[in-house]
């Protein structure tokens, strides 16, 4: 498929636990973004890569989560000690250029016990 | 005050009906604005874009008031598979991240 990928589609996790949710972006595409999306809820954005530029990580909403983007592709959001409102689903999007069309993932559904 | 605002609805129209969406957004200086379209537990989805003179797309047609700071949607004779929920999306000026709304619910019913 030449869509976004994300894996694993749903988790649950105990509160406390580790978890890491995965984007495989639309090849070629250079801008990836994480948001997530709790219940009925607008999308709240997480952090932003494009190319080899830093991140903009000024979504992040506390020093839990963290995001990387290996060889401008694949991108893994952590988030450690889960906590119960971190219970949303979580979706990454690709885009080229930056601005353009987002392409969304179906979402990470992410449930802390 | 949120960078992007939407009335969340939701709206209930009959088939055929015109229905309008506004979203206001804080930066005087924001340069990009979307329309998205989500449907019930999928992801959301490009509807249009939308351009300092407004375009139509069909039975749609988005605008831009950049005086008041506002876009709108128009929606006009409604379909039952228009049903879903409309995200207006504001670039931050100076980034590269888009802002979402919360989304305007709209039904379309028989």
């Amino acid at each position: 498929g030449a869509g976004v990928s994300q894996s694993p589609s749903n988790k649950v996790t105990e509160k406390g636990k580790d978890v890491e949710l995965r984007c495989d972006p639309i090849s070629g595409h250079t801008a990836l973004y994480w948001y997530r999306q709790s219940l009925g809820q607008g999308l709240e954005f997480l952090i932003y890569f494009q190319g080899n530029s830093a991140p903009d990580k000024s979504g992040l909403p506390s020093d839990r989560f963290s995001a990387e983007r290996t060889g401008g592709s694949v991108s893994t959001l952590t988030i450690q000690r889960t906590q119960q409102e971190d219970s949303a689903v979580y979706l990454c999007a690709s885009s080229s250029p930056p601005l353009g069309e987002l392409f969304f993932g179906e979402g990470s559904r992410l449930t802390v016990l | 005050r949120k960078e992007v605002e939407q009335d969340p609805g939701p709206f209930n129209v009959p088939e055929g009906a015109t229905v309008a969406f506004n979203c206001t957004y804080s930066n005087s200086a924001s340069q990009s604005f979307f329309w998205y379209r989500q449907d019930c537990r999928k992801e959301p989805k490009l509807l249009m874009s939308v351009y300092s003179s407004g375009n139509e797309d069909g039975r749609f047609t988005a605008q831009l008031n950049r005086a008041s700071q506002y876009i709108s949607l128009l929606i006009r004779d409604s379909k039952l598979s228009d049903s879903a929920t409309y995200l207006c999306v504001v670039d931050q000026t100076g980034a590269n991240n888009l802002f979402f709304g919360t989304g305007t619910r709209l039904t379309v019913i028989p």
